[in-house]
């Protein structure tokens, strides 16, 4: 099975812009979450989608948003993007439903100029 | 808030010794993932635990889940330069948000040939 996958796997982008990230689970997996990881805050949680539905959110401003299609690609934007931004987005992929393995992309390193 | 703890924060081996990484949790754990990650790059899967008393080996690599004492050991015997990396744990904050993990702040290892 091909792994999970993201795209852009980088990105510059300007204060104020916008960005929207995609993540492709493993096949067959319905759940997907995104996580920010920065030098000083560590790996933090964002969101989680199971089947088309958000059902976990962190403790994130309401820039940051996401999104889940029927195929389970996911989708996460973050809108008027600030320098505190910059980081690297990773995605994780399981079945969904419990406590499944779950399986991280490469990542997105999104940098905010 | 639940928090994990990672001891130490930072390893320096020989090629060949053996080492032990613990992750303490300061709540309840409802299962405890291992995962491994190059600077900048995704987490690489090890394995998971789920019950106490619970152990997994992964090539060289074990870890051990002790629920009463809310913690997890990973313990790496013989070590090479392969496993050289930062070693995260992470762990679902309830039993049925198998898919929201807050993680350790890692260890960072390095092995000296």
């Amino acid at each position: 099975k091909a792994g999970v996958t993201q795209t852009p796997r980088y990105l510059i982008k300007t204060r104020g812009q916008q960005v929207t990230l995609s993540c492709s689970p493993i096949s067959g997996h319905r759940s997907v979450s995104w996580y920010q990881q920065t030098p000083g805050q560590g790996l933090q949680f964002l969101f989680e989608y199971f089947s088309e539905t958000q059902r976990n959110k962190g403790n994130f401003p309401g820039r940051f948003s996401g999104r889940q299609f029927s195929n389970s690609r996911s989708e996460m934007n973050v809108s008027t993007l600030e320098l505190g931004d910059s980081a690297l987005y990773l995605c994780a992929s399981s079945p969904g439903g419990g406590p499944y393995e779950q399986y991280f992309g490469p990542g997105t390193r999104l940098t905010v100029t | 808030s639940q928090e994990l703890e990672q001891s130490p924060q930072s390893l320096i081996v020989q090629e060949g010794k053996n080492l032990t990484i613990n992750c303490t949790s300061s709540k309840t754990l409802y299962g405890l993932y291992w995962y491994k990650q190059k600077y900048g790059e995704g987490l690489i899967f090890l394995m998971m635990l789920q019950k106490g008393g619970e152990e997994k080996s992964h090539e060289k690599i074990t870890a051990k889940l002790d629920e009463k004492k809310q913690q997890s050991s990973l313990h790496i015997t013989a070590s090479q330069p392969s496993h050289a990396g930062i070693y995260l744990c992470g762990a679902p904050l309830s039993y049925n948000q198998g898919g929201k993990l807050i993680f350790g702040q890692g260890t960072e290892l390095s092995v000296k040939p």
